[in-house]
């Protein structure tokens, strides 16, 4: 069984601060995606990373893929109100020219003007 | 280019009805995927369909339960004598075929109340 580990759950900070959040596995992905849900909405993605080693930059927000592609961490620079909402890494397991995401438990994240 | 469409997004049944979730799936997208959102849980992999085939239905509990994806239409996730635990949001995403990196895109989701 594929499971992801997503930590923290709940992180609250003030505006400003920086943060991380840590997506951890025992399996190997064909890639890594990103996103984020607001209240009463989906899941909107941010970034995919796929290359073991791989960093991507959308603008305070730096993500890392792993060598090993089990583990990817998402840093938020200079938090601003604006980030509030619950951030969700997903691992992709590819087959059938499609796949599967299995989704870590979600960090709830609260940023406080 | 509209994005992933889902219908109704609330869904109120009884216990014992039957509860019909739609989601028609991003222009060119052929792949429809349908997850499920418990309240305090993660989302969890029900069902992976391309046009009128059930790739995977490995996330889908055995009885009650059954999905599927037409030529024509959307993708249909139907559930049968709905019980209280059926209560959640049910999020269905779409990707394209031979995508490179197989991005999902998901709709707004349809939140099942049962009574």
């Amino acid at each position: 069984t594929q499971l992801l580990e997503q930590s923290p759950q709940f992180l609250s900070i003030q505006e400003g601060e920086n943060l991380t959040v840590y997506c951890n596995s025992s399996s190997v992905f064909s890639s890594l995606q990103w996103y984020r849900q607001e209240p009463g909405e989906g899941p909107v993605l941010l970034v995919t990373v796929v290359t073991g080693g791989e960093v991507k930059k959308l603008k305070r927000l730096t993500f890392q893929f792993g060598d090993a592609r089990k583990d990817s961490s998402l840093h938020i620079t200079a938090a601003q109100p604006g980030d509030t909402g619950l951030y969700l890494c997903a691992g992709l397991l590819v087959y059938n020219q499609g796949g599967k995401l299995i989704f870590g438990q979600g960090t709830e994240l609260s940023v406080k003007p | 280019n509209a994005g992933v469409m889902q219908n109704p997004r609330h869904l109120v049944r009884r216990r014992g009805q039957e509860a019909r979730l739609r989601c028609s799936p991003m222009k060119g997208h052929s792949h429809v995927y349908w997850y499920r959102q418990l309240p305090e849980e993660g989302l969890k992999f029900m069902v992976y369909l391309q046009k009128e085939n059930i790739i995977d239905e490995s996330g889908m509990p055995k009885e009650r339960f059954s999905a599927e994806f037409p030529k024509e239409g959307p993708s249909i996730l139907r559930i049968q004598q709905v019980v209280r635990g059926d209560s959640a949001a049910y999020f269905c995403a779409s990707s394209p075929p031979l995508a490179l990196y197989n991005e999902q895109f998901f709709g707004p989701g349809t939140r099942l109340t049962v009574l």
